[in-house]
C-alpha cells in the first residue's frame, strides 16, 4: 500500500521547545515538500527537497529546519524561533521536481498546538 | 507576486450543481489543479487541466478554463453530502521555481 504517512496526528508543545514532525513516503518519489495551513489561507510552502541530500527554503522557512538523509524521509523541525507555530502541517511528495506533468500527493497532516 | 483567489464559502442543496470559482495571476502556468480536503485530512488531487484546454470533464466534475480572464471553475454535478469539503485551486507558475501556489480554499457545505 503506497502512500505518505505523517506522525503524530496531533502534537502539543510548550513554548520554547523544539519539536520534530515526521513524514515518510514509500512511493519512490524524488521530491518532498512541507506546507503550513492556517484557517482561511492557502497552503504556504516551508521547505522543499528536489532529491535526497538536497533541500531549499520555501516562502516561510524562518523558524523551521529540515533534513533529507533518506529518499523516503523528510522530517520537519519546528524550532523555538518560530513565532507562531500553531497550525496544520502537511507533507507532500511528487515523482520528480518540476516535471511538467508532475502532481503532488499529500499526507494526512499533523496538527501542532503550542501551549 | 503570484496569487490565487477563491471565495471562502459555498452552500448548496443536495442534488444541485456546485460551481467553485478561482482566479489566478500567472499566465505562465502550464497546469491548473483542483484539490479536495476533507476535515482533518490531507489534500487529495481531484483533477487538473492543461492551460491550452478550455474544458475537461471527469464523471461528475467539469473544469472550465478562461485563459483570457485567468478564471478557473470546478462544477460538481448532483452534489452529495460526501462532497462537503474544502476545495483548493492551485497553479504552478513557470517562474516560481515550479512550486505550487494554492488559493485559500472554498468550504463547500451540502445541505440535505
Amino acid at each position: 500500500d503506497g502512500g505518505i504517512t505523517q506522525s503524530p496526528k496531533y502534537l502539543f508543545r510548550k513554548e520554547g521547545q523544539n519539536v520534530t514532525l515526521s513524514c515518510e513516503q514509500n512511493l519512490n518519489h524524488d521530491a518532498m515538500y512541507w506546507y503550513r495551513q492556517d484557517p482561511g489561507q492557502g497552503l504556504r510552502l516551508i521547505y522543499y527537497s528536489q532529491i535526497v541530500n538536497d533541500f531549499q527554503k520555501g516562502d516561510i522557512a524562518e523558524g523551521y529546519s529540515v533534513s533529507r538523509e533518506k529518499k523516503e524521509s523528510f522530517p520537519l523541525t519546528v524550532t523555538s524561533a518560530q513565532k507562531n507555530p500553531t497550525a496544520f502541517y502537511l507533507c507532500a511528495s511528487s515523482m520528480r521536481y518540476a516535471a511538467i506533468t508532475d502532481t503532488q500527493y499529500f499526507g494526512p497532516g499533523t496538527r501542532l498546538t503550542v501551549l | 507576486g503570484e496569487d490565487v483567489e477563491q471565495s471562502l464559502f459555498l452552500s448548496v442543496r443536495e442534488g444541485d450543481s456546485s460551481v467553485i470559482n478561482c482566479t489566478y495571476t500567472d499566465s505562465s502556468s502550464t497546469y491548473l489543479y483542483w484539490y479536495k480536503q476533507e476535515p482533518g485530512a490531507g489534500l487529495q488531487l481531484l483533477t487538473y487541466i492543461f492551460s491550452n484546454m478550455d474544458m475537461k470533464q471527469d464523471q461528475r466534475l467539469t473544469v472550465l478554463l478562461n485563459k483570457k480572464d485567468k478564471h478557473l471553475s470546478l462544477r460538481i454535478a448532483d452534489t452529495q453530502t460526501g462532497d462537503s469539503a474544502i476545495y483548493f485551486c492551485a497553479e504552478r507558475p513557470v517562474n516560481y521555481g515550479q512550486n505550487f501556489v494554492f488559493g485559500p480554499g472554498t468550504r463547500l457545505s451540502v445541505l440535505p
